[in-house]
């Protein structure tokens, strides 16, 4: 099955810096890769995703970059706030599709 | 419009006893999942229905866990002889199409307590 890994575990970053975390999956054949937002005590949220068709994609602050031959993908969050601080999720599908593997997470705090 | 129900939102049981747990995905949401959440800890993935084909239960972690989902629709999770490291959220989704390729949507969980 599908394996996501999801680097840093935590990070902490100054109000107004940038925030990148990075995972990894290793079946060639994931083709979706979303990112979900989970603020303390709430339900996970999908904040963006991207398709294997393309490289890039840009939401406002945040953006998702996937590389397909090296199988990783990243989210960037610029210009951070405070309301950005939560535990940030990536997924990949597998070869099957039929579910999604999440990553460890990654606590994000920001600091004002 | 609505989204994903999920009830009870607490629940804290005696070690040994049975749960159920529920789910209602969004109308017209024809693929449903449970996942499991450890405190602090990723999600970790239990069971997932597809309309009237038979659901994949390759993340149950012992035959204690089963689900069912009538009418393809409401959903419920059955912990039997529940242990303490059973404590964790149980977080139900749904989504519109066949598969894993198109957004989940969460409910807000039920914390399990096993004391």
């Amino acid at each position: 099955g599908e394996n996501v890994e999801q680097h840093p575990s935590t990070l902490s970053v100054q109000e107004g810096d940038s925030a990148v975390i990075k995972c990894t999956y290793s079946d060639s054949a994931s083709n979706y890769f979303p990112w979900y937002k989970q603020e303390l005590g709430k339900r996970p949220q999908l904040i963006i995703d991207i398709r294997s068709n393309v490289g890039e994609k840009k939401d406002q602050r945040i953006a998702v970059t996937l590389n397909k031959t090296a199988k990783h993908f990243s989210l960037h969050i610029t210009e951070t706030q405070p309301e950005d601080s939560a535990v940030y999720f990536c997924a990949a599908p597998g070869a099957a599709g039929n579910k999604l593997t999440f990553g460890g997470g990654t606590r994000v705090l920001v600091k004002p | 419009g609505a989204g994903v129900s999920q009830s009870p939102s607490n629940k804290v049981t005696e070690k040994g006893k049975d749960v159920e747990l529920r789910c209602d995905p969004i109308s017209g949401h024809t693929a449903l999942y449970w996942y499991r959440q450890s405190l602090g800890q990723g999600l970790e993935f239990l069971i997932y229905f597809q309309g009237n084909s038979a659901p994949d239960k390759s993340g149950l972690p012992s035959d204690r866990f089963s689900a069912e989902r009538t009418g393809g629709s409401v959903s419920t999770l059955t912990i039997q002889r529940t242990q303490q490291e059973d404590s964790a959220v149980y977080l139900c989704a749904s989504s519109t199409r066949q598969g894993a390729n198109s957004p989940l949507h969460f409910g807000n969980g039920t914390r399990l307590t096993v004391t």
